[in-house]
C-alpha cells in the first residue's frame, strides 16, 4: 500500500512570510500527485495536480509544487502567503496500481496572521 | 455544472443506530469515492464504484458498506454505529480518464455525530 507523509502539522506564518508544506510518499513507480485545499466550512478544493510532464507545477492562487522522484517529494509552495491561506492542506498520491484509491496525508493546518 | 451533492449535510445518531447517506455525482463521473475524515486521521479511504462495482475497498469493517446504482450515485450504509465513527463522511467523483486515475472532486461531506 502507498503511505503519505506530511511532516508539519500546524504552521504558523506572518503576511507576506513564504510557505514551504512538506510532502513524501512511498510507492517508487508512477505515481500522480496531488495537493488539495479545504478552506474553513468549505469543501475540499484542488490546488493543483502532477501526472507527467515538467517536475515544476504552477496551480491557482500562487500556489506551486515541485515533484523530486529521486526523493519521493512533492512540496508545496507559495512566495508570499496572505491571511486568506489560512486553511487545511493535503497532499494526495495515486496510481494506475492502485486504480483509483487515492492515499491522503493526515493534512497540514496553516495559519496566517495578519 | 452541478459539483457532487451529499446529502444529508448533518445528522445525530446514538450508538447501535444504523445511517444511509447519500452522494450525487458530477454528471458524467462515473467513479464515486468515500472517505472518512477526523481530525488527526486525515482523510481515510472507505471504497470506490465504478458503473455500480466496488473497485477497490479500505480497511474499514464489514459495518461499513456502500452501493453504486446506474445513474452513478451513490449510498453508503454504517450498521450498528460506535462512538468512534463520529466523523466527516465525504464523497467524490472523479471522471474517466485514458491515462488512469483522474482528478477526485468533493461534496461538502455528511457529518454524523454518534451519542
Amino acid at each position: 500500500a502507498q503511505s503519505v507523509s506530511q511532516h508539519n502539522h500546524h504552521v504558523i506564518l506572518s503576511e507576506a512570510a513564504s510557505l514551504e508544506l512538506g510532502c513524501n510518499y512511498s510507492y517508487g513507480g508512477t505515481v500522480n500527485l496531488f495537493w488539495y485545499v479545504q478552506y474553513p466550512g468549505q469543501h475540499l478544493q484542488l490546488l493543483l495536480k502532477y501526472f507527467s510532464g515538467d517536475p515544476l507545477v504552477k496551480g491557482i492562487k500562487g500556489f506551486e509544487a515541485e515533484f523530486i522522484k529521486s526523493k519521493f517529494s512533492f512540496n508545496l509552495r507559495k512566495p508570499s502567503v496572505q491571511w486568506s491561506d489560512t486553511a487545511e492542506y493535503f497532499c494526495a498520491v495515486t496510481s494506475l496500481r492502485t486504480g483509483n484509491q487515492f492515499y491522503f496525508g493526515t493534512g497540514t493546518s496553516l495559519t496566517v496572521i495578519p | 455544472k452541478a459539483g457532487v451533492t451529499q446529502t444529508p449535510r448533518y445528522l445525530i445518531k446514538t450508538r447501535g443506530q444504523q445511517v444511509t447517506l447519500s452522494c450525487s455525482p458530477i454528471s458524467g463521473h462515473r467513479s464515486v469515492s468515500w472517505y472518512q475524515q477526523t481530525p488527526g486521521q486525515g482523510l481515510q479511504f472507505l471504497f470506490e464504484y465504478f458503473s455500480e462495482t466496488q473497485r477497490n475497498k479500505g480497511n474499514f469493517p464489514g459495518r461499513f458498506s456502500g452501493r453504486q446504482f446506474s445513474n452513478s450515485r451513490s449510498e453508503m450504509n454504517v450498521s450498528t454505529l460506535e462512538l468512534g465513527d463520529s466523523a466527516l463522511y465525504l464523497c467524490a467523483s472523479s471522471p474517466t480518464t485514458t491515462s488512469g486515475p483522474g482528478e477526485l472532486f468533493f461534496g461538502e461531506g455528511s457529518r454524523l455525530t454518534v451519542l
